[in-house]
């Protein structure tokens, strides 16, 4: 596609529900980023995909949020028994993994958990 | 790991005049360099980036920022702000691990 999409653009949710987030990358694109963005701040590392293997997960809070990108295009976001706490804009990131190259983003899925 | 430091949190800048944005990182290695903008309700767009040579680089809508190596610093200025600059700033790097890493950012308001 043009650019990067993710879906659904607003989620909201019950506390405890389980919800996930979908990304679809520019085509070609190796890598595959996620971030949280709460107001006023700026964005959070979760974790990061180059093709289909998390390369690095360092980021993700805990054991509640998970990723996966199982044919190295599309990835989905994964949260568990979600908190009010998780609620924020979750952004979605690509790149050609080259040196100099830069990550293109979403427009993010603002998660609201009541 | 790298962090990112910006330390202007909200500026307020009358139409022309001029703006500076500090940023510092905190990396020994080859770094990229990012400066991103996210106007109001859209998503974050590339500014200007940073990855070798000429350490003054230039970007899109009159902006420039020079890495400064030995400060570990990469400033964003640009001479006369708009009003259409309003947005919100943020600086990042990526390091060797190909994760970017970015800075808290700074709101910038352009007073007509």
């Amino acid at each position: 596609g043009a650019g990067v999409s993710q879906t659904p653009s607003n989620k909201v949710t019950e506390k405890g529900k389980y919800v996930e987030l979908r990304c679809d990358p520019i085509s070609g694109h190796t890598a595959l980023y996620w971030y949280r963005q709460s107001l006023g701040q700026g964005p959070e590392f979760l974790i990061y995909f180059q093709g289909t293997g998390a390369a690095d997960d360092s980021g993700l809070p805990n054991d509640r949020f998970f990723a996966v990108r199982p044919e190295g295009s599309v990835s989905t976001l994964k949260i568990q028994r979600t908190e009010r706490g998780d609620s924020a804009v979750y952004l979605c990131a690509s790149s050609l993994l080259r040196e100099g190259t830069e990550a293109f983003f979403g427009q993010g899925t603002r998660l609201t958990v009541v | 790991a790298q962090s990112v430091s910006q330390h202007n949190h909200h500026v307020i800048l009358s139409e022309a005049a001029s703006l500076e944005l500090g940023c510092n990182y905190s990396y020994g290695g080859t770094v990229n360099l990012f400066w991103y903008v996210q106007y109001p309700g859209q998503h974050l767009q590339l500014l200007l980036k940073y990855f070798s040579g000429d350490p003054l680089v230039k970007g899109i809508k009159g902006f420039e920022a020079e890495f400064i190596k030995s400060k570990f610093s990469f400033n964003l200025r640009k001479p006369s702000v708009q009003w259409s600059d309003t947005a919100e700033y943020f600086c990042a790097v990526m390091g060797a691990g190909n994760q970017f890493y970015f800075g808290t950012g700074t709101s910038l308001t352009v007073i007509p």
